[in-house]
């Protein structure tokens, strides 16, 4: 597509409940990026996929997250058990081919408010 | 682990006046990617630097990365109301390859 889209927009749910944000990246765009962005805060690094491979998720917080990318192309996060803690703004970027110097095109986020 | 900070956490400036903001990383990058973050919005690609000292410019906005690629600097001449948001730095590990993005600046212009 013409941008990175993100779906939902907004989701809110209760706590202890079970949430998938899905991300459709550029087409063409080989590398995927999620971050979680706080209110005032920068965005905070979760994960990235270079193909359907997970090349980095060291910034997944706890094993409540997981992401998945199974054709190389849409991406799913994962988050199992929310918590209030959760809640933010989970940002989708892509890029072209290694992530070595290439720029993130950046979605519209999901905000997610735990209650 | 990798750390980027940025000074300062928000800026008021009056139309007219220069900003300045500055980025400095816990590790040494092998380059430096800006962003512009308007209220409400995402992140958006500003200018990317990779050179030890190198020196940009767009229009108004003048990047700096400097010798040691540890820390880096953008200036705004004559600030806009357009120019109103917060700017992010985002250093790329060396290591790690990892896009890690500063603590922001928030930038506020009055008429």
């Amino acid at each position: 597509g013409a941008g990175v889209s993100q779906t939902p927009s907004n989701k809110v749910t209760e706590k202890g409940k079970y949430v998938e944000l899905r991300c459709d990246p550029i087409s063409g765009h080989t590398a995927l990026y999620w971050y979680r962005q706080s209110l005032g805060q920068g965005p905070e690094f979760l994960i990235y996929f270079q193909g359907t491979g997970a090349a980095d998720d060291s910034g997944l917080p706890n094993d409540r997250f997981f992401a998945v990318r199974p054709e190389g192309s849409v991406s799913t996060l994962k988050i199992q058990r929310t918590e209030r803690g959760d809640s933010a703004v989970y940002l989708c970027a892509s890029s072209r081919g290694s992530p070595v110097g290439n720029v993130l095109t950046f979605g519209a986020g999901s905000r997610l408010t735990v209650l | 682990g990798q750390q980027v900070m940025q000074i300062p956490q928000y800026q008021h400036v009056q139309e007219g006046e220069d900003f300045t903001t500055y980025c400095n990383s816990s590790t040494t990058l092998s380059n430096i990617q800006w962003y512009k973050q308007r209220p409400g919005g995402h992140p958006v690609f500003l200018i990317q630097l990779v050179k030890s000292g190198e020196v940009k410019k767009q229009k108004r906005l003048t990047f700096q990365f400097g010798e040691a690629k540890k820390n880096s600097s953008l200036h705004i001449t004559a600030t806009q109301t357009t120019d109103v948001g917060t700017y992010f730095c985002a250093g790329r590990d060396g290591a790690t390859n990892k896009l890690i993005f500063g603590t922001g600046t928030l930038l506020a212009v009055q008429p």
